[in-house]
């Protein structure tokens, strides 16, 4: 969906190295989140942002963090990266309706740890 | 190549007929489910989305069942095509605080 962008769509890079992967939302939501998907799994949540204050931890949050710059953008950082953290990343935002809430997600960035 | 799915159930259908591709949810307390397609490549992609109160519900050639009963959720695909060619996964969520937690996933093969 061209309304949630991610950057980079690839990357390498090494064990023990920062990165930070970037997401931009054009739909005006308030929610967002960041996943990670691994070969043979669904989506596991990273973490979760309700608004630009407001960040929660998902199962899997360990070796991440995240900042919520402003309500159309949410990063994903990797403090020292590590090989198990390879994965594919992707970001959603969502918004609620009637009650019914469905979340809208990016492209994905392919993430190698070497 | 894609690797995401490399070892995920495959339904391989002829191109025409009908396809079904189930889900077990987890928690009998969970009263929204989505269903998602993602294509090699793509992130996730909405498909139909249904609520505990409803047994079924329909879309343009979708049709989704929930059987909470059993705690079970289908994905009906009529007519299936090539462009159908995806991985499938199924969503439950309880609670409007509380996130969505996805199924493993299906891949399915069109073959023309």
């Amino acid at each position: 969906d061209a309304d949630v962008t991610q950057t980079p769509r690839n990357r390498i890079t090494k064990t023990g190295k920062r990165i930070m992967l970037e997401c931009s939302q054009t739909k005006g939501h308030d929610r967002m989140y960041w996943y990670r998907q691994d070969p043979g799994l669904g989506l596991q949540l990273i973490y979760y942002s309700f608004d630009v204050k407001d960040i929660n931890k998902g199962e899997i949050s360990d070796g991440y963090s995240v900042s919520r710059q402003a309500q159309a953008k949410f990063s994903l950082s990797l403090e020292s990266a590590i090989p198990n953290q390879t994965a594919l990343y992707f970001c959603a935002t969502s918004d609620i309706a009637g009650g019914q809430e469905t979340q809208y997600f990016g492209p994905g960035t392919r993430l190698l740890v070497l | 190549g894609e690797s995401v799915g490399l070892h995920l159930p495959t339904l391989s259908v002829q191109e025409g007929d009908n396809s079904i591709i189930n889900c077990a949810y987890s928690n009998s307390a969970s009263d929204y489910f989505i269903w998602y397609k993602q294509e090699s490549g793509k992130g996730p992609q909405f498909i139909i989305d249904i609520r505990s109160n409803m047994d079924k519900r329909q879309g343009q050639r979708v049709t989704v069942l929930l059987n909470k009963t059993v705690k079970h959720l289908s994905l009906q695909i009529a007519a299936t095509q090539p462009g159908d060619s995806a991985v499938y996964f199924c969503a439950e969520k309880w609670g409007a605080g509380n996130m969505l937690t996805f199924g493993g996933g299906t891949r399915l093969m069109v073959k023309p």
